[in-house]
């Protein structure tokens, strides 16, 4: 199994400032069929995960254009440029590219400064 | 709009069984793969199982496989998860999730708890 790797596991941010987290994965997550598929999720206190990035860099709808997803092959980075009070949460990456099982990072948790 | 609705969680004693269901609206669920999620308290995330938009197609996690059983009804748009031999490890929210486009987990229920305990 593809294990994820998350960097670091606690994030302090000071309101307005931006916010780096990083995931790396145990092998390449480039598939056959030339696509990374690399997910990024938030889960807010008490809410449901909700997915924010698919395929590295794909914002999914709705998703503030301060949320943005790089990297390739095993490493990856979500950055949020400016950070809101909404932001506060727990930020998962996972792989679909060598499913079953799909597998997700330990999570990291963001809260303000 | 989307929604997925999970219903089903309670208190259950350990080699127990319980069964989930996830009832959607707001799409074409005969076109969709479904899925398992759950996440222990405290804890992170963890995909469970996932099933093909015809149900051809199933795969469990190892932690599951034997002891749970994903189903879908495409009349109903539900999904189900029967859960027997239940654990203490078992003990968590379970969340269904749609996938879309080949991208897993476009949208997720507001999760059902499920606790094992004597």
């Amino acid at each position: 199994d593809v294990v994820m790797t998350q960097s670091p596991l606690s994030l302090p941010v000071t309101l307005g400032q931006p916010a780096s987290i990083s995931c790396r994965s145990s092998q390449s997550l480039v598939h056959n069929d030339g696509n990374t598929y690399l997910n990024w999720f938030q889960q807010r206190p008490g809410q449901s995960p909700r997915r924010l990035i698919y395929k590295v860099s794909n914002r999914d709808s709705g998703v503030p254009d301060r949320f943005s997803g790089s990297g390739s092959g095993t490493d990856f980075t979500l950055k949020i440029s400016r950070v809101e009070a909404v932001d506060v949460g727990v930020y998962y990456c996972m792989q679909s590219t060598h499913w079953p099982p799909y597998t997700f990072g330990q999570g990291t948790k963001l809260e303000i400064k | 709009e989307v929604q997925l609705a999970e219903s089903g969680g309670g208190l259950v004693k350990p080699g127990g069984s319980l069964r989930l269901s996830c009832v959607t609206s707001g799409f074409l669920f005969s076109s969709h793969t479904m899925n398992w999620v759950r996440q222990a308290p405290g804890k992170g995330l963890e995909w469970v199982s996932s099933i093909s938009n015809r149900g051809d197609y199933i795969y469990y996690a190892d932690s599951v496989k034997g002891r749970f059983t994903i189903s879908r009804d495409n009349a109903k748009n539900s999904l189900y998860l029967q859960m027997n031999s239940l654990r203490a490890e078992d003990t968590a929210m379970y969340y269904c999730a749609r996938d879309w486009a080949s991208n897993p987990f476009s949208n997720w229920g507001q999760g059902t708890l499920v606790t094992v305990s004597s």
